[in-house]
């Protein structure tokens, strides 16, 4: 158990909809990144918060945006979904931001997203 | 761009023997970070090892190690005594100093047989 928690596990929708998938870091931790994981792709990154910034965007889409809480939970909004967005997505979270210690990131189980 | 290279899609070897998977990785920087992922049917992603740029001595946890040539840009991961447990993915991860995000390789899909 890494210490890093996310719900849903699963969650079945239809294109057009909107879910929205949650993360909690491990206690101390400041960062927390989303990744996706399609099938015939490795994990991209998608984005990173920093103690409730946004610090870094990766390849993500303009359907999609997160926020990171006070409490530093942090979620990541799917909007107008398509079949193409079916995937694994896994949040991670370490304790400083990068560039300026050692960062280890340490995954959640994910969540799987499947698109009707 | 920095990209990470995993050349064996499949590896499959019998239990208690050695295996070695291999890395490898494209930067301009001198200060990084490489790690090895473990992902086990349960889809976890399971951190394995990991191996700072400036350190010359290479990584080990227990029966895992790293051999880590920085010259040849290479991260290859050796499993001793195999254990059916090991079954699973296994992702190379680069991370650069200043940068925002790991950049994983394809993954090579590891398996143990009794």
């Amino acid at each position: 158990d890494s210490g890093v928690t996310q719900t849903p596990k699963h969650l079945i929708t239809a294109t057009g909809q909107r879910v929205t998938l949650r993360c909690s870091p491990r206690s101390g931790d400041l960062s927390v990144y989303w990744y996706q994981q399609s099938l015939d792709q490795g994990l991209q990154f998608l984005i990173q918060y920093y103690n409730g910034e946004e610090r870094a965007k990766g390849n993500i889409l303009e359907r999609f945006s997160a926020q990171q809480f006070p409490d530093l939970h942090s979620e990541l909004n799917l909007s107008s979904l398509e079949l193409g967005d079916s995937a694994l997505y896994f949040c991670a979270s370490s304790v400083e931001a990068s560039g300026r210690s050692a960062d280890t990131q340490y995954f959640g189980p994910g969540t799987r997203l499947t698109v009707l | 761009a920095q990209t990470v290279t995993q050349s064996q899609p499949e590896m499959s070897v019998q239990e208690a023997e050695t295996v070695t998977l291999s890395c490898t990785y494209d930067t301009s920087e001198s200060n990084y970070y490489l790690f090895w992922y473990k992902q086990p049917p349960s889809r976890q992603m399971i951190l394995v090892i990991r191996q700072e740029a400036y350190k010359q001595q290479n990584a080990t946890e227990n029966r895992f190690s790293v051999n880590f040539q920085k010259a040849a840009k290479s991260f290859s991961l050796k499993i001793s005594d195999s254990q059916l447990g090991d079954t699973a993915m296994y992702f190379c991860a680069f991370f650069p100093r200043g940068a925002q995000k790991l950049v994983f390789g394809q993954g090579t899909r590891l398996t143990i047989n009794p």
